[in-house]
């Protein structure tokens, strides 16, 4: 079965600093995709960024970008330039090529961000 | 593109009543989904759509819950005789097709008197 772990139940970081959440995941598939998801206090759930498995290369979206460790099954991510209006609960989510298994989240962190 | 469309926002109801959510997905988008969220956790998955068809249901989905896509549009979820565990926030998300990013709608935050 799939899961995904996310260990840290909340974070905080200061207006312009550089904060890093984690993420660990386990999978039996060979090829999958890995998302970061942002739900702001308003509760729509927004994408940040995606990863496909078998491209090593980290994908980045503007002051976002990830940690891929493929061996070690980690997805972290990072968050540059923090700003208030990144405040909010972050999912990390797993999903299999083969469309076989459904989109898996963790539990999510909650990241204030201090001005 | 108006993104996804859920109604109600809320709902309160009586235990034993059966309520019913729709979901209006963006236009096009041939993957429907169904998710349930409790207070501190993350999204489970509940069932999907592709077009019309109903493709897979979690373990979650009992009895009492039915989802449905007539037409390969809107989607409704309907519970029967709610109980005081259905209370939580029912997110719809809709997709391109496989592997594509889910666009979620803002949910229905069902609370059971």
């Amino acid at each position: 079965a799939q899961t995904v772990t996310q260990s840290q139940p909340e974070m905080s970081v200061q207006e312009a600093e550089t904060v890093t959440l984690s993420c660990t995941y386990d999978t039996s598939e060979s090829d999958y995709y890995l998302f970061w998801y942002k739900q702001p206090p308003s509760r729509q759930m927004i994408l940040v960024i995606r990863q496909e498995a078998y491209k090593q290369q980290n994908a980045t979206e503007n002051r976002f970008s990830v940690n891929f460790q493929k061996a070690a099954k980690s997805f972290s991510l990072k968050i540059s330039d923090s700003q208030l209006g990144d405040a909010a609960m972050y999912f990390c989510a797993h999903d299999g090529v083969s469309g076989n298994t459904p989109l898996v989240f963790g539990k999510g962190t909650r990241l204030s961000v201090i001005a | 593109d108006t993104g996804v469309s859920q109604d109600p926002r809320h709902k309160i109801t009586k235990r034993g009543q059966n309520v019913t959510f729709r979901c209006d997905p963006i236009s096009e988008h041939n993957r429907l989904y169904w998710y349930r969220q409790t207070l501190g956790q993350g999204p489970e998955f509940l069932t999907y759509f592709q077009n019309e068809a109903q493709l897979e249901k979690s373990r979650l989905l009992s009895d009492r819950f039915s989802a449905e896509r007539p037409k390969g549009s809107f989607s409704t979820l309907e519970i029967q005789r709610t109980e005081q565990g259905d209370s939580a926030m029912y997110l719809c998300a809709s997709s391109q097709g496989l592997n594509q990013p889910q666009h979620f709608g803002d949910g229905t935050r069902l609370s059971i008197l």
